[in-house]
């Protein structure tokens, strides 16, 4: 059974601070994305990191994918309360090219 | 201009009752879902169509049945609600199979 690993499932901190979030699987993935979804809505699109090593940037925010392809993680420099929300990361499933998972998320709450 | 719109936002109903959420989307996608999220926020994928074929029927009670009228909608029907349905049920699309997804706001289905 493919398992994608996310961790932690729960971080509060404080504004300011940095953060990061692991995604992790012992299956090795062609590409993963990571989705942030915030209460009442669907989820959002991040980035889709597809090389591995690949580091890719939005604002504050930097993705990294493992360079076996097997992991990825998420840093946030100075945190915000904008982002406070459920971060979800997702691969295709193994062995198919019609769906995609998702790993159970971690819920992100930066305090004021 | 809304992406992908799923209507009702809320739904709050009597156990037994049949119900239908409705979906659609602007986006020219070939490829539609719809995603089940429970109360830990774990995101599973229960139906895709691709050009309004089913391509993924997962392990879903045949109580749901989905129905696509033209690629831009993807509509879910539910007979004999049960009081394990209650969940944020999203729709979805993507350009390809498995390819990042654009997703709605969901639709709250609470069964008393």
């Amino acid at each position: 059974t493919q398992l994608l690993e996310q961790s932690p499932q729960f971080l509060s901190i404080q504004e300011g601070e940095n953060l990061t979030v692991y995604c992790n699987s012992s299956s090795v993935f062609s590409s993963l994305q990571w989705y942030r979804q915030e209460p009442g809505e669907g989820p959002v699109l991040l980035v889709t990191v597809v090389t591995g090593g690949e580091v890719k940037k939005l604002k504050r925010l930097t993705f990294q994918f493992g360079d076996a392809r097997k992991d990825s993680s998420l840093h946030i420099t100075a945190a915000q309360t904008g982002d406070t929300g459920l971060y979800l990361c997702a691969v295709p499933a193994k062995g198919r090219d019609d769906k995609i998972i998702f790993g159970k998320g971690t819920r992100l709450h930066i305090l004021p | 201009d809304t992406a992908v719109s799923q209507t009702p936002k809320y739904l709050v109903t009597q156990m037994g009752n049949d119900k239908s959420i409705k979906c659609e989307q602007n986006l020219g996608h070939d490829t539609m879902y719809w995603y089940k999220q429970d109360s830990k926020k774990f995101l599973k994928i229960m139906f895709s169509y691709n050009n309004k074929e089913l391509i993924i029927n997962e392990t879903v009670p045949n109580r749901f049945s989905p129905k696509s009228p033209d690629k831009a909608h993807l509509n879910l029907h539910i007979n004999s609600l049960e009081l394990g349905d209650s969940a944020v049920y999203f729709c979805a699309s993507s350009p390809r199979r498995a390819s990042p997804q654009h997703f709605g706001d969901g639709t709250r289905l609470s069964i008393l």
